[in-house]
């Protein structure tokens, strides 16, 4: 069965310090999808990048970057230089091939960044 | 991408009565979907809702419970009914929308509805 853990519930940051967020994977499909998504305190869920599981090259995009790593089932994403702003809940999320509308979240890492 | 709107945004209601929240897209879209994230937790897919054809719900959400319409490609309904505390939840509506930029289509949601029961 599919499932995504993140394992750290909290975490807590001063502002312009570099933050890894961790996510494990679990799938018996060869071919899936892996999402991360921004919840800020306004609540909308805030689409941030898709990962197919054919291409594990990282992705960086300004002060995101993203680690997909097949061997170890982990999909990392790393904020650079933290600002406030970036304080929400992120979630990590799968979905397999024969149900790619089917999106299954991990609970949720819950990030301050501390001016 | 696509703007999603819900209402209401939030509302707080009885035990035993029932809640209709509403959910429109900006432009047209096939697939809807409606996610459940209860008080600190993660989100779970109640339902996707298609254009013409009967809602199919997830394992553990039933349609006497969670009746969904989706009269056009740009509205859906969920019905919360009969509901219980433990309805409590924000409820948020999404939808399969081609990315900015990318040649893929991707799941955009809008900000939920915050549902309290008493």
């Amino acid at each position: 069965a599919q499932k995504v853990t993140q394992a750290q519930t909290e975490i807590s940051v001063v502002e312009k310090e570099d933050v890894t967020l961790d996510c494990v994977y679990e799938t018996r499909d060869t071919t899936y999808y892996l999402f991360w998504y921004k919840q800020p305190p306004s609540g909308e869920l805030v689409f941030l990048i898709r990962r197919n599981s054919f291409d594990e090259q990282n992705e960086i995009s300004g002060r995101y970057s993203w680690n997909f790593q097949k061997s170890t089932s982990s999909f990392n994403f790393t904020i650079t230089a933290s600002q406030v702003v970036d304080s929400a809940v992120y979630f990590c999320a799968l979905s397999e091939a024969d149900r790619d509308d089917k999106i299954i979240f991990g609970k949720g890492t819950r990030l301050h960044i501390l001016p | 991408s696509a703007v999603i709107s819900q209402k209401p945004s939030r509302d707080i209601c009885q035990r035993g009565t029932s809640l209709t929240i509403q959910c429109q897209v900006d432009s047209q879209v096939t697939m809807m979907f409606w996610y459940r994230q209860q008080p600190g937790q993660s989100l779970t897919l109640i339902a996707t809702a298609n254009q013409g054809s009967e809602a199919t719900y997830e394992s553990g959400f039933v349609i006497d419970k969670f009746p969904i319409s989706r009269p056009n490609l740009t509205f859906s309904t969920l019905t919360v009914s009969n509901m219980s505390p433990e309805d409590s939840s924000i409820y948020l509506c999404s939808v399969e929308a081609v990315s900015p930029g990318q040649f893929s289509y991707e799941q955009y949601f809008g900000p939920g509805t915050r549902l309290t029961v008493t």
